[in-house]
Parts: structure tokens; C-alpha cells; sequence
């Protein structure tokens, strides 16, 4: 599949603190989603994009989809420890998702 | 609703055995998909479904794998044989519409 360059790779940031992370590609997609996976678990659909500018949330999960087509970001306010975990981005053209290699985020309570 | 169900979660096998991994996807579901995930390679598309026929399959590594589904509420992934480089864990996921895929829990497989 297509290579999706995701930032940072890890982050280890305090309990309370905003978080983001960011994901781009050098080919166009019709879809952006990011999940969550926890240890053990399949990854958890956090948000879906279909339109490119779309800005949307889900709870204090921000995502949006660029402009051009080809990168998207997710923010998370004020964190939780719970929000630990590997998050990933994914592209979509066709019925196949391209998957970013993840953002481990570690949170100092 | 229940998820995606796979099984078995764990599976630990010896070079050479055949492997059969299960997957039951969220009724009314028309998309099955299988994923691998290794610490190299990531998330990686094996095989998709689309009402039970295989639509694309190119990102199964070798002959040695195969899918199948033989009606909407089930679908395999079978390894045979085995080798210690398929150790990774093997997802399912589903989906009605375009974009949202859902995953279940994986199965984690372990050639020795």
C-alpha cells in the first residue's frame, strides 16, 4: 500500500496537556480515519474524515482532513492517563486502508 | 451489537502445521477484511471481500495462504505450512459503508 509518514512516533507528555499528531502522504486519499489500540486489542475506530477541510470531533478528539488531500491531523485536549495507547492513521482510495506507523502516547500522571 | 469475532486469540504452532485462523464479522457487513500486524511491517491489508468473493488479494504474501468465506458470517485465513516468519497477529475487520473498517480483537499467532 501506499506509505503514510506519521508524527512523532512516541510522546510522553503530562496528565492535562493537549496532544498532537499528524499524519501525511504523498498520494491522495478519499478517506482519512484514526484509531486507537490498546495492548492486546484490535485497533478502535476514533474518528472517520470524508471530506477534504472537514474538521470533526469526537468527545476531546479533533481530527482533520488537509486540504489537499494528502494529510490529516488528531488532536487530543486535556489528557487522560486512559488515553495511552498506540493511535494510527489511515488512509483510504479504494475499499483498502494504508495505515501510518503509529504515535505511542505515554502519559506522566 | 457484538464486534468482530475472531478465534482462536492465541495460537502456538510448529513449523510445517497447517493453521486456520476464524473470523465472524458484524452482521450486515458486507466487507471482510484481513489484516497482519508485525513491529516491522505494521498494519497490512492481506485479503478483502466484497458479499463473499474475493476482490483483491494482493497483498497475500505467498501461496502458502489462503482465504476463503464461505457464506456472510464467516471467513478463514489458512496457513499451510507454516513458517516462524508468519508469527504476527492476524485481524479481521468488517465494514458496511466506505471508510469505517471495524477490527476485532486479533488472533496472535506464534511459529516455532
Amino acid at each position: 500500500g501506499q506509505q503514510l509518514n506519521q508524527s512523532p512516533q512516541s510522546m510522553f507528555i503530562q496528565e492535562g496537556e493537549d496532544v498532537s499528531m499528524n499524519c501525511t502522504s504523498s498520494s491522495i486519499f478519499n478517506t482519512w480515519l484514526w484509531y486507537k489500540q490498546d495492548p492486546g486489542e484490535g485497533p478502535v475506530l476514533l474518528i472517520a474524515l470524508y471530506k477534504a477541510g472537514e474538521l470533526t470531533s469526537n468527545g476531546r478528539l479533533t481530527a482533520q482532513f488537509g486540504i489537499t488531500r494528502k494529510d490529516s491531523f488528531l488532536n487530543i485536549s486535556a489528557s487522560i492517563p486512559s488515553d495511552v495507547g498506540i493511535y494510527f492513521c489511515a488512509g483510504q482510495g479504494d475499499y483498502k486502508l494504508s495505515f501510518g506507523a503509529g504515535t505511542t502516547v505515554t502519559v506522566r500522571a | 451489537d457484538a464486534g468482530v469475532i475472531q478465534s482462536p486469540r492465541h495460537e502456538v504452532t510448529e513449523m510445517g502445521q497447517e493453521v486456520t485462523l476464524r473470523c465472524k464479522p458484524i452482521s450486515g457487513h458486507d466487507y471482510l477484511f484481513w489484516y497482519r500486524q508485525t513491529m516491522m511491517r505494521g498494519l497490512e491489508l492481506l485479503i478483502y471481500f466484497n458479499n463473499n468473493v474475493p476482490i483483491d488479494d494482493s497483498g497475500m504474501p505467498e501461496d502458502r495462504f489462503s482465504a476463503k468465506m464461505p457464506n456472510a458470517s464467516f471467513s478463514t485465513l489458512k496457513i499451510q505450512p507454516s513458517e516462524p516468519r508468519d508469527s504476527a497477529v492476524y485481524f479481521c475487520a468488517s465494514s458496511q459503508i466506505y471508510g469505517e473498517q471495524f477490527f476485532g480483537p486479533g488472533t496472535r499467532l506464534t511459529v516455532l
